[in-house]
């Protein structure tokens, strides 16, 4: 599976917009981009999945170029509650891997 | 609706104690079953993983073994535990593929294992 890579953490204020970008150069034709959430001392909860383009649901967007060796999670308008990490992972077959994620802190 | 249950949501076990957690999921049949370790202040690290009864795939080489005895649960186990074996357990199933197939997944509420 294609590896993933994402800054370690962000800052950012309440009411922003906030865009973690994730590279997978090495993604495979099958392979699926999915996102997750997760709080301390919680499993991670599924955000977003897309292959290509852009995908949009009622709480994120993701962001896939033509090439997708990288994708790009939008979070618009954070609230202090939407401090956790995010996890950028590459799927296929059903096998999940999750890197170490980049920690949101989200500020008043 | 679909529910995942882990037990127990903490337990302290000696060094070279065995181990055994338990996952069960409701409302749903034939379900991927996942482990899941997460080291302090690290990412998730996929354990192993089960596509049927009796079918486990290990991702990572180590004392802990898992089972499947039946549809919906799923059991990892230890003969002899570590001090690396410390973490957050989570458990988790998704939908396989043909069903509807997201690659969203579900997971318990974890375990927390301390080693001492």
């Amino acid at each position: 599976l294609a590896k993933t890579t994402q800054p370690i953490s962000m800052d950012s204020y309440e009411g922003q917009e906030v865009n973690i970008t994730c590279s997978h150069n090495n993604i495979a034709t099958n392979d699926y981009i999915t996102w997750y959430q997760q709080f301390p001392s919680q499993g991670p909860r599924f955000i977003i999945q897309g292959y290509k383009t852009k995908v949009t649901n009622e709480v994120a967007s993701l962001f896939i170029p033509a090439d997708r060796k990288s994708s790009t999670l939008s979070l618009p308008r954070v609230s202090l509650s939407d401090t956790a990490v995010y996890y950028c992972l590459v799927v296929n077959f059903n096998k999940f891997y999750f890197g170490s994620g980049t920690k949101l802190n989200v500020k008043p | 609706s679909q529910t995942i249950h882990q037990w127990p949501a903490t337990l302290v076990q000696p060094v070279g104690s065995p181990l055994s957690l338990e996952c069960t999921v409701e409302g749903t049949s034939n379900p991927n079953l996942y482990w899941y370790r997460q080291a302090a202040g690290r990412g998730l690290q996929l354990l192993f993983y089960s596509v049927g009864i009796g079918q486990i795939s290990s991702e990572v080489p180590q004392n802990l073994s898992a089972s499947r005895p039946q549809d919906r649960q799923f059991i990892l186990s230890s003969k002899k535990l570590l001090l690396s074996d410390s973490g957050f357990y989570l458990c988790a199933w998704n939908h396989q593929d043909g069903q509807g197939a997201s690659y969203e997944q579900y997971f318990g509420p974890g375990t927390r294992l301390t080693v001492t």
